[in-house]
């Protein structure tokens, strides 16, 4: 099993740019999570998806946007990136039933 | 506003010194408490409390919780420089399934 992967590992964007982050998981977990991870911030949860086919907002969403078409992939958008947006971002997941979250590596984004 | 606090936010020690790291919540409808490691990259698990002074092991790290005070420790005993690393403490609440909410960490650095 892989677990979580999350793709891009970095990235450099200009402002006004766009992208998408990759998440998948091989664990037929439910639940999927977005976050961005800042010094002295913890762990901001942006999107989740409790299943296939749903997304809701998490505490900052604004600027993204996400979709989780597949079970198994939640994909992170960001439409016009802009210099606040420099963050770590990472994916999480989970069963149904209890809270212990699996997170993947991280994608360390910068926006010039 | 449900939050979660963690103190302190950044700790120096030297190996061999046992540390104590806390962690305090006003949360709606608590239901667990968790901990993870972070080290370069993803969190890991480290423990998932949900009953007040059960205390829960793991080698040299050892958690307990305390209802009635809200609030719960990580203990590390005989600290190694391996155990240098951020600790997050998040809480997951009875009527939000799909969410917890973290704090904002504690940065621990044993050195030699």
């Amino acid at each position: 099993n892989a677990g979580v992967t999350q793709t891009p590992k970095f990235r450099v964007l200009k402002t006004g740019q766009s992208m998408t982050l990759l998440c998948a998981q091989d664990m037929n977990h439910e639940y999927m999570y977005w976050y961005r991870q800042d010094p002295g911030m913890g762990l901001r949860l942006i999107h989740y998806s409790v299943g296939e086919g749903t997304t809701a907002k998490g505490e900052v969403p604004d600027g993204y946007n996400v979709s989780r078409l597949k079970k198994q992939n939640f994909l992170l958008g960001l439409e016009s990136a802009a210099p606040s947006q420099t963050s770590v971002y990472f994916c999480a997941s989970r069963q149904g039933a209890g809270d212990t979250q699996y997170f993947g590596p991280g994608t360390r984004l910068t926006v010039l | 506003e449900d939050k979660v606090v963690q103190s302190p936010l950044s700790l120096v020690v030297h190996e061999g010194d046992t540390v104590t790291l806390n962690c305090s919540y006003e949360v709606t409808n608590f239901r667990s408490l968790l901990w993870y490691k972070q080290e370069k990259k993803a969190p890991t698990f480290l423990f998932m409390l949900t009953s007040s002074g059960i205390e829960k092991k793991s080698g040299r790290l050892s958690s307990i919780l305390d209802k009635k005070e809200l609030f719960s420790i990580l203990n590390i005993t005989a600290t190694q420089t391996g155990d240098s690393a951020i600790y997050l403490c998040a809480v997951g609440r009875k009527t939000s399934y799909d969410k917890v909410i973290f704090g904002p960490g504690t940065s621990l650095s044993v050195i030699p």
